[in-house]
């Protein structure tokens, strides 16, 4: 068990809707990355953020934003939802190029 | 495009047996992690070997790093239903963590 933790767990949303999946990160963690990860894939990188400031983005639209907060925690938000955005999400907090902790995902499924 | 790609896609053995993956990568690399996920759950950490080693052992987990070849191995040995998962190794690419696509391991009662 980590001490990353996402919620919800499971979201169903309709598309052109918009949704916010949150994630608080492992303790003394101060980075805070979210991957998407489709069906029989890898996770493909979304965008890192590092003292409340984005530190770096995969090949997503402005459409993704995010957010973290003086405590670390972050959330992922998701505007004009599609259907190909229906996709496990994972959070994962880390310190430097270490081991990576993950929380349990958010599976979002848009119809 | 994804820096690790794993080999093979999937493999089924029986309980009790031994269980072989592998990794490339494209870059040079600080490190190589391997993670498990369970069941489309989140990825769990199982074991990280820096490029300047060559094999590290956890329990019945044991990595090879072939840097020369930019190849890793992980052997999953006496393998257990509970090994039942995805592996991924993972390597980072800046300040990002880059993933293959897996190699889904199902192990036989």
């Amino acid at each position: 068990e980590t001490g990353v933790t996402q919620s919800p767990t499971h979201l169903i949303k309709t598309r052109g809707q918009q949704v916010t999946l949150r994630c608080s990160s492992q303790s003394g963690h101060n980075t805070v990355s979210w991957y998407q990860q489709a069906l029989g894939q890898g996770p493909q990188f979304i965008f890192q953020y590092y003292r409340e400031e984005e530190n770096g983005r995969g090949n997503f639209p402005p459409r993704f934003s995010g957010l973290q907060f003086p405590n670390y925690s972050s959330e992922l938000n998701v505007n004009a939802l599609e259907l190909d955005d229906s996709a496990l999400y994972l959070c994962a907090s880390s310190l430097g190029q270490g081991m990576a902790f993950f929380g349990q995902g958010t599976r979002l499924t848009v119809v | 495009s994804q820096q690790g790609e794993e080999d093979p896609q999937a493999l089924s053995i029986q309980e009790g047996e031994n269980a072989t993956m592998n990794c490339s990568y494209k870059t040079s690399i600080n490190n190589l992690q391997w993670y498990r996920q369970n069941s489309g759950r989140g990825l769990v950490h199982l074991i990280l070997i820096r490029s300047n080693e060559r094999e590290k052992h956890s329990g019945r987990l044991r990595v090879t790093l072939d840097t020369s070849k930019k190849s890793s191995s992980l052997l999953i040995t006496a393998s257990r239903a509970a090994d039942t998962a995805s592996y991924f190794c993972a390597t980072w690419d800046d300040y990002k963590l880059s993933f293959g696509a897996g190699t889904t391991v199902t192990v036989r009662a």
